[in-house]
């Protein structure tokens, strides 16, 4: 258990709302990431951070806004929900180990825009 | 840029049988860690194992191993004794030095167990 809480945990709603999904850490890591996940892409990073409000684009950042106002706290928003976010979002956090460092996953969150 | 390709999309074994799942990656970095990560039907992703690439011993983790092969750029995963719990999509991943600890991922290999 890598002390990772997401939530929502799934979330139906309409093309144009606002959607954030929480990620949360009990562990008070330093980075912390954003990915989603589709079909035929395995897990594409969306955003991460690397402290309080240090924060930087992944591969598939547009539509995505994200804020860290705290360590235990990674929001991630859609400001403006689209199909094509139709996704499991995924919450990860870096745990050094050895001279490196693993990553852990969140559960998931299910998002489906209608 | 990092680059992971998974080139079985399905795999299928035996129940007590041995499977090798393949993954070849790319990287400028001298400096970088490999993954390999398992997701069941209920998409929690689990990490099965870790490799530096510093080190020449390839990893274990009871029935899982790995074959590392730096220089082709190389790292399959072993599954020994399969079990119906092994039946699952796997990820390859890679974390290249400085980059923030972001990994780079495979789009997996869906394992099939038969009894």
């Amino acid at each position: 258990d890598a002390g990772i809480t997401q939530s929502p945990r799934h979330k139906v709603t309409e093309t144009g709302t606002p959607v954030t999904l929480r990620c949360h850490q009990t562990e008070n890591h330093r980075y912390m990431y954003w990915y989603r996940q589709d079909p035929g892409h395995g897990l594409r990073l969306i955003h991460y951070s690397y402290g309080v409000k240090d924060t930087d684009k992944g591969e598939v950042s547009d539509g995505y806004s994200v804020s860290r106002s705290k360590t235990e706290d990674f929001l991630l928003t859609l400001e403006s929900a689209t199909s094509s976010q139709t996704s499991v979002y995924f919450c990860a956090i870096s745990v050094k180990q050895g001279s490196g460092n693993t990553i852990y996953f969140g559960e998931g969150s299910w998002l489906t825009v209608v | 840029a990092q680059t992971v390709t998974q080139s079985q999309p399905e795999m299928s074994v035996q129940e007590a049988e041995t499977v090798t799942l393949s993954c070849t990656y790319d990287t400028s970095e001298s400096d970088y860690y490999l993954f390999w990560y398992k997701q069941p039907p209920s998409r929690q992703m689990i990490l099965v194992i870790r490799q530096e690439a510093y080190k020449q011993q390839n990893a274990t983790e009871n029935r899982f191993s790995v074959n590392f092969q730096k220089a082709a750029k190389s790292f399959s995963l072993k599954i020994s004794d399969s079990q119906l719990g092994d039946a699952a999509m796997y990820f390859c991943a890679l974390n290249s030095g400085g980059s923030n600890y972001k990994l780079t991922f495979g789009k997996g290999t869906l394992l099939t167990v038969n009894p």
